[in-house]
């Protein structure tokens, strides 16, 4: 069985601290998608990184796919109150498959 | 337009009760997931629908457990003899024909079963 382990499992930062966030596994990805899930809503795809070695940002936010499509980052840099969230990735294990394996999540408080 | 619904949003049973859950996908989305999410935690697959194809069961964690999609639309996943190990947000997702499973998957606000 597939896993995405990600920590932490728990942030609580202040405003304007930086982070990072990280998904591993022992198993390579075709794909690896970020979400982020606010309380009482269902998740909502900040990203898809596709390529080995591939960084893509969004605003504040930097993802990167290991080179080797076992591991990811999310770093985010000053970091909001509007940011706080669960944070989840998540992987597909090969092109011809549609089932995303999620991570273990990591819920980030940000405190003004 | 609108996204993903689901309902009821809160779901409240005794044990050995059983329960429906309902998704409504948006317009012209042919593939539909249901995941399980126990409380702050990753996402655990169910099943998945795409287009006229044979559902993708492989996720269901007990034959309590099943699901069925009327008219390539509207889902309803059934949870018979309900035990307290399934109280969860069951979330529904949808999204547009798949393209090696990079294409989005839109969630619904989810259903918060708890059975008592």
């Amino acid at each position: 069985t597939q896993l995405l382990e990600q920590s932490p499992q728990f942030l609580s930062i202040q405003e304007g601290e930086n982070l990072t966030v990280y998904c591993n596994s022992s198993s390579v990805f075709s794909s690896l998608q970020w979400y982020r899930q606010e309380p009482g809503e269902g998740p909502v795809l900040l990203v898809t990184v596709v390529t080995g070695g591939e960084v893509k940002k969004l605003k504040r936010l930097t993802f990167q796919f290991g080179d080797a499509r076992k591991d990811s980052s999310l770093h985010i840099t000053a970091a909001q109150p509007g940011d706080t969230g669960l944070y989840l990735c998540a992987g597909l294990p090969g092109s011809h498959t549609d089932k995303l394996i999620f991570g273990t999540g990591t819920r980030l408080q940000v405190f003004p | 337009g609108a996204g993903v619904s689901q309902s009821p949003s809160n779901k409240v049973t005794e044990k050995g009760k059983d329960v429906e859950l309902r998704c409504d996908p948006i317009s012209g989305h042919t593939a539909l997931y249901w995941y399980r999410q126990s409380l702050g935690q990753g996402l655990e697959f169910l099943i998945y629908f795409q287009g006229n194809s044979a559902p993708d069961k492989s996720g269901l964690p007990s034959d309590r457990f099943s699901a069925e999609r009327t008219g390539g639309s509207v889902s309803t996943l059934t949870i018979q003899r309900t035990q307290q190990e399934d109280s969860a947000v069951y979330l529904c997702a949808s999204s547009l024909v798949w393209r090696g499973g990079q294409e989005t998957q839109y969630f619904g606000p989810g259903t918060r079963l708890l059975v008592l």
